[in-house]
């Protein structure tokens, strides 16, 4: 069975500063996805990982993948108020878009 | 184009009822899945339909069953609801193409069992 797990699941950071949030996951995949929840809203994807060595940037969020690690990272650069969320990973092992999510990372920017 | 949009919104209903949520696929989309995320929890998987037909489903009971029509809009329908089944019930559309297809999430349906 496959599962998805990140760390940390609450990351409470000071504005201007960098963090990563770790995604592993537990079976062989090349397709891992990044989402933003807002509170009890739905998810906005951030990225879509499909190889290995895939790295994507969107403003202050970098996402990159590692399928031989089986590992995942966001990276945060220079944090803004604005990236408060809870940020989930997401795998597709079968590649048929039926997703095993992790447990989420609650991100809180402090000014 | 319209994205995925989901109905109704809100909703509540007592332990033992039935209820049915819907879900209307992005245009040119022909499949739909289906995740509840319990509050605090990321999404869990209960099930997929491609072009009318069921396509794989989640660790969910089978009551728990749902539809997908012509048009590719979607049903959820769960009978003898139990308190743990309150939750927002997301759905998913994507293309259905041979390889890659990003799902588009629409805006959930959050139900309340008392």
């Amino acid at each position: 069975e496959l599962k998805v797990e990140q760390n940390p699941l609450f990351l409470s950071m000071q504005e201007g500063k960098n963090y990563t949030i770790y995604c592993n996951y537990s079976t062989t995949s090349d397709r891992l996805y990044w989402y933003r929840q807002d509170p009890g809203k739905s998810l906005e994807s951030l990225f879509v990982l499909l190889s290995n060595g895939a790295v994507k940037q969107e403003g202050r969020l970098m996402a990159s993948l590692d399928t031989k690690a089986r590992l995942s990272t966001l990276h945060i650069t220079a944090a803004v108020h604005d990236l408060s969320a809870i940020y989930f990973c997401a795998v597709d092992n079968f590649g048929n878009e039926k997703l095993t999510f992790g447990t989420g990372t609650r991100l809180t920017i402090i000014p | 184009e319209t994205g995925v949009t989901q109905s109704p919104t809100h909703l509540i209903k007592t332990r033992g009822q039935q209820v049915t949520l819907r879900c209307s696929s992005q245009s040119g989309h022909n499949t739909v899945s289906w995740y509840q995320q319990a509050l605090g929890q990321g999404p869990q998987f209960i099930f997929q339909y491609y072009r009318e037909e069921e396509n794989g489903r989640g660790n969910f009971p089978p009551r728990f069953s749902g539809l997908q029509f012509p048009n590719y809009s979607s049903e959820l329908n769960v009978n003898a609801l139990e308190l743990d089944d309150s939750a927002l019930y997301l759905c998913a559309s994507s293309s259905g193409q041979i390889f890659y297809n990003e799902q588009f999430f629409g805006p959930g349906t959050r139900l309340t069992v008392l």
